[in-house]
């Protein structure tokens, strides 16, 4: 079993849908938590942070839930540039990054 | 800062050589890591650094695969002998953990070994 799991889609979502993607982890000492954006043949960039109290950015929010293991993102108002893999990112102790298999959106027009 | 460059940014070479990728992390970094990427595997860890050091290299496949980081704004992986399963992106990324842990990434290196 991997250590960060994702469902690795394709969602195929209209312009405008909200669309949520959610991400185990099996390391309960993971201490951070980030949601990681790749676009197609291009390196990993960070999308945002996550936090216990939940945090938003414009169109985009992310929830961890550390009771059940699992992370969160929401994305409202898909746009077509949204079109990319979104990669769960959990940081363990010794900053050891450890990436989700990556779970890849479409927005269709 | 240009950010992390890896160097070459394709690489395809025949069964059995050597291949070497190159890593120059962002200055004042001082963790580096190694990933490789396949559609099959995603994105796995292979090794990673603190202040030059191997801190863990659990995920490198097997003896064929070797790194090192002479200094801080060095790293090297190397294969040898590449088979074709090695075939696969091949990303460093480096962070400075007082800041806000954000990785960077390098553009990455395409090796095809056919």
């Amino acid at each position: 079993r991997k250590e960060v799991e994702q469902d690795p889609g394709p969602f195929n979502v209209p312009e405008g849908a909200t669309v949520a993607f959610n991400c185990t982890y099996s390391n309960s000492a993971s201490q951070s938590f980030f949601w990681y954006r790749q676009d197609c043949r291009k390196e990993p960039k960070l999308l945002m942070s996550v936090y216990s109290s939940g945090n938003e950015d414009g169109r985009f929010t992310a929830q961890l839930n550390r009771a059940s293991q699992y992370i969160s993102l929401l994305i409202r108002d898909s746009k077509l540039s949204d079109s990319a893999t979104y990669l769960c990112v959990a940081n363990n102790a010794g900053n050891m990054l450890t990436f989700g298999g990556g779970t890849r959106l479409m927005v269709k027009p | 800062d240009a950010g992390v460059i890896q160097s070459p940014r394709h690489e395809v070479t025949e069964m059995g050589q050597e291949v070497t990728l190159r890593c120059k992390p962002i200055s004042g970094h001082d963790y580096l890591f190694w990933y490789r990427q396949t559609m099959m595997r995603g994105l796995e860890l292979l090794i990673y650094f603190n202040n030059n050091v191997p801190i863990d290299d659990s995920g490198m496949p097997e003896d064929r695969f070797s790194a090192k980081m002479p200094n801080a704004s060095f790293s090297t992986l190397k294969i040898q002998p590449s088979e074709p399963r090695d075939s696969a992106v091949y990303f460093c990324a480096s962070i400075n953990p007082g800041g806000d842990t954000e990785a960077f990434f390098g553009q990455g290196t395409r090796l095809t070994v056919v």
